[in-house]
């Protein structure tokens, strides 16, 4: 089982739809979630941090279930631009030498059509 | 700009040649790690430093591969003997330490192509 799993997409989806993306993580040690955006050909961005039990940034919202080992994006009202890969990523942060890298999924491709 | 940066940013090379990136990260960024990326994956870490200190290396890091940050500024990446499966964008990351375990800035990346 991969440490990070994401619904594999691609999501299509019309202007001002709502769009939410899932992930899982398998290790439960893991201390601190991510959201990170990345268009064509260009580099990761952070896009949310998810530290508790979630957390909003105007049309974003991201939640975080630990129990079922779980966090979720939610995109609302989704623009042109909003047209990326959306990947989740965990640190495992636990202590020692490990807390300083940090595990991608694979990513979920968003594309926002007129 | 004083975001990271990497050069080359596009590199070529034959198979069985040895090639060397460096990545100069955001200046008072201690921490500095380096992740490969193939098409349709997300990033992969291979290494990472606090400061001149390489703290924790992946398995997918073989001994063809070394990182070195001599001064805690600026890092290499070398591969000797390139393979066609070591094709792939490395990119670099920093972040500063105390700042939270998971924002890091990402600079554009190196494209490695190996015929």
């Amino acid at each position: 089982r991969k440490e990070v799993e994401q619904d594999p997409g691609p999501f299509n989806v019309p202007e001002g739809a709502t769009v939410a993306f899932n992930c899982t993580y398998s290790n439960s040690a893991s201390q601190s979630f991510f959201w990170y955006r990345q268009d064509c050909r260009k580099e990761p961005k952070l896009l949310m941090s998810v530290y508790s039990s979630g957390n909003e940034d105007g049309r974003f919202t991201a939640q975080l279930n630990r129990a079922s080992q779980y966090i979720s994006l939610l995109i609302r009202d989704s623009k042109l631009s909003d047209s990326a890969t959306y990947l989740c990523v965990v640190n495992r942060g636990s202590g020692g030498g490990s807390q300083g890298n940090l595990i991608f999924g694979k990513g979920t491709k968003l594309s926002v059509k007129p | 700009d004083t975001g990271v940066s990497q050069n080359p940013r596009h590199k070529i090379t034959k198979r069985g040649q040895n090639v060397t990136f460096r990545c100069d990260p955001i200046s008072e960024h201690n921490r500095l790690y380096w992740y490969r990326q193939t098409l349709g994956q997300g990033p992969e870490f291979l290494t990472y430093f606090q400061n001149e200190a390489q703290l924790e290396k992946s398995r997918l890091l073989s001994d063809r591969f070394s990182a070195e940050r001599p001064k805690g500024s600026f890092s290499t990446l070398e591969i000797q003997r390139t393979e066609q499966g070591d094709s792939a964008m490395y990119l670099c990351a920093s972040s500063l330490d105390g700042t939270g375990l998971g924002e890091q800035y990402f600079g554009p990346g190196t494209r490695l192509t190996v015929t």
